[in-house]
């Protein structure tokens, strides 16, 4: 099993839409989380920060699920922007911090 | 303020060559990590430098080494190239508070015949 887990998609809504994301992990020491948003052909850029209380950041809310190991991202009124693919991170403590990325899952926003 | 910067942007080496990659860190920030991205997969953690020391190091054979200079910047070497190297390379820093919380620069797309 790998240790941080995506569906690859892709996601194909309208805009407009509501649609979320999740990533489970398997390290349940794991102690950071985070996503990223990583546009064709171009380099991963940080979207937020995924605490147990949740985050939310305009259309964008991140949660943490310690119990069932696995964060979500849930996006709002789907923009054609928002088109990309939506990375995970979670950090592991092995004497220093150590992250695994998910494999990304793609979402494509059409008119 | 200045972000993270990358060369070169494109390389094309043959199987057991050596290849150096170079990174430039943002303003501030101190801390610097390696990823390896092959095409439609995530990130690989290589290894991070910190106070130009390794701290910290993925699933990567010794022939991936680096260093991180006085200024923050960084090198990755990677010795014996084989094809299955051919991959983006991503350099990341972050501030000494928010370690986690990472910067992307362009990335080297490195091309191994």
């Amino acid at each position: 099993r790998k240790e941080v887990e995506q569906d690859p998609g892709p996601f194909n809504v309208p805009e407009g839409a509501t649609v979320a994301f999740n990533c489970t992990y398997s390290n349940s020491a794991s102690q950071s989380f985070f996503w990223y948003r990583q546009d064709c052909r171009k380099e991963p850029k940080l979207l937020m920060s995924v605490y147990s209380s949740g985050n939310e950041d305009g259309r964008f809310t991140a949660q943490l699920n310690r119990a069932s190991q696995y964060i979500s991202l849930l996006i709002r009124d789907s923009k054609l922007s928002d088109s990309a693919t939506y990375l995970c991170v979670v950090n592991t403590l092995r004497g220093s911090y150590i992250p695994t990325f998910g494999r990304g899952t793609s979402l494509i926003v059409h008119p | 303020e200045t972000g993270v910067t990358q060369s070169p942007t494109h390389l094309i080496k043959t199987r057991g060559q050596q290849v150096t990659l170079r990174c430039s860190s943002q303003s501030g920030h101190n801390t610097v990590s390696w990823y390896q991205q092959a095409l439609g997969q995530g990130p690989q953690f290589i290894f991070q430098y910190y106070r130009e020391e390794e701290n910290g190091r993925g699933n990567f054979p010794p022939r991936f080494s680096g260093l991180q200079f006085p200024n923050y910047s960084s090198e990755l070497n990677v010795n014996a190239l084989e094809l299955d190297d051919s991959a983006l390379y991503l350099c990341a820093s972050s501030r000494p508070d928010r370690v986690n919380e990472q910067f992307f620069g362009p990335g080297t797309r490195l091309t191994v015949l």
